[in-house]
């Protein structure tokens, strides 16, 4: 696609319960970035993928969360048992080298009730 | 400890007037970036800069990159309303493939 497309868009979810955050990079990308961002803060850094494996996943928070990407495309970011806490927008950003400039999606705003 | 520590954490200055953005840290960068973020959208990327000493200009908005590589200034001539929203910079460490980012400048330009 044109750009990173991210759905969806806003969750709210009850304390306790799975979430699944998907992201659609840009076609061609072979590199893949989740990050968090929490309200009035700058990215954490989650999750790096190149093509479909992930040689970092030292930013993610908890054995809560895991990421998954195939057909070196889309990726889900899946929490599970959400908390308070995991209340915050999740940001993906996909790069042609992971060098170069990162595009971003919109994000997901996600808020756990 | 961020990897990448920004000054001013807030900026809030008059159409018209100048502005600059420090991004500092005691690590070397093969490339630092700067990115904007608007409210309910993902960050844009403004600017990447490579070699130690480079600047760069996008119409009012001039880059510089630090000679050591450690560090990155953004300043902003003739701030405009427009100009307004989260700025972030990024840096990618010699000795790592991750990028990493400031906790980002606030900037708001008021008519």
């Amino acid at each position: 696609g044109a750009g990173v497309s991210q759905s969806p868009s806003n969750k709210v979810t009850e304390k306790g319960k799975d979430v699944e955050l998907r992201c659609d990079p840009i076609s061609g990308h072979t590199a893949l970035y989740w990050y968090r961002q929490r309200l009035g803060q700058g990215l954490e850094f989650l999750i790096y993928f190149q093509g479909n494996s992930a040689p970092d996943k030292s930013g993610l928070p908890s054995d809560r969360f895991s990421a998954e990407r195939t057909g070196e495309s889309v990726s889900t970011l899946t929490i599970q048992r959400t908390q308070q806490e995991d209340s915050a927008v999740y940001l993906c950003a996909s790069s042609l080298t992971g060098t170069d400039g990162y595009t971003f999606g919109s994000g997901t705003r996600l808020t756990v009730v | 400890t961020q990897l990448l520590e920004q000054s001013p954490q807030f900026l809030s200055i008059q159409e018209g007037e100048n502005l600059t953005v420090y991004c500092n840290s005691s690590s070397v960068f093969s490339s630092l970036q700067w990115y904007r973020q608007e409210p309910g959208e993902g960050p844009v990327l403004l600017v990447t800069v490579v070699t130690g000493g480079e600047v760069k200009k996008l119409k009012r908005l001039t880059f510089q990159f630090g000679d050591a590589r450690k560090d990155s200034s953004l300043h902003i001539t003739a701030a405009q309303p427009g100009d307004t929203g989260l700025y972030l910079c990024a840096g990618t460490p010699t000795n790592d493939y991750k990028l990493s980012f400031g906790a980002g400048t606030t900037v708001t330009v008021r008519a």
